[in-house]
């Protein structure tokens, strides 16, 4: 069964400060890889999504990165703002084009 | 604007009871799924619907049950047999089998047994 693992579970950093969130995979054979926000009590919000022939994908000061061959994506997140606190949820799409999520990370970016 | 509409937001129900959850979407998307997430936890895929018509069970499809006879609207019954109910259930859409493409979330139902 493939799993989706996400390192931290919880994260606080100072505002202003510069951050990475890590997601790991066992499914060598993905068809992408999708970063997701999610405020309390609320949906999922995309981020990003990076197709398996890619490495990386940017979106303000958002950048994800994906190496399949280690099972691993990456999402850094540039001069953290208070505004950025949520849970940031990794998933990759396997072959039945389903999304395996992970367990996420809480971030809180303290003023 | 186009998007994903969940209803009701919040939804109790009693012991022995089935309720079902409303998930409509204007998207024009042919795929539509139903997770649940229970506190601290992530999304675990309860039912899929690739096409009208046609929909196949998830991880935990025991106790729930799902239609899908129109393309907009795939709603979601949760039986007495659901021994454990209470959770945040989260509908999504997508362009069927096209890995270039995201899923698009509603703003989930809350369900507690009471």
């Amino acid at each position: 069964k493939q799993e989706v693992t996400q390192i931290p579970a919880a994260l606080s950093v100072p505002e202003g400060e510069n951050l990475v969130l890590n997601c790991s995979f066992t499914d060598s054979a993905i068809y992408n890889l999708q970063w997701f926000r999610q405020d309390p009590g609320k949906g999922l919000t995309s981020l990003l999504l990076i197709q398996s022939s890619q490495r990386e994908q940017t979106s303000g000061r958002l950048n994800a990165s994906l190496d399949k061959s280690s099972g691993r994506s990456t999402l850094y997140i540039a001069a953290s703002q208070p505004g950025d606190s949520a849970t940031y949820l990794c998933a990759e799409m396997d072959s039945s084009y389903k999304l395996i999520f992970g367990s996420g990370t809480r971030l809180l970016v303290r003023p | 604007d186009g998007g994903i509409t969940q209803s009701p937001k919040y939804l109790f129900r009693k012991e022995g009871q089935n309720v079902t959850l409303s998930c409509e979407q204007n998207l024009n998307h042919d795929a539509m799924y139903w997770y649940r997430q229970d506190p601290g936890q992530g999304l675990r895929l309860i039912y899929y619907s690739q096409i009208v018509n046609d929909f196949q069970k998830g991880d935990i499809a025991e106790g729930y049950s799902v239609s899908r006879e129109k393309k907009e609207s795939f709603p979601l019954t949760v039986t007495s047999a659901q021994k454990n109910p209470t959770a945040f259930y989260l509908c999504a859409s997508s362009r069927s089998r096209q890995a270039n493409y995201g899923y698009t979330f509603g703003s989930g139902t809350r369900l507690t047994v009471v």
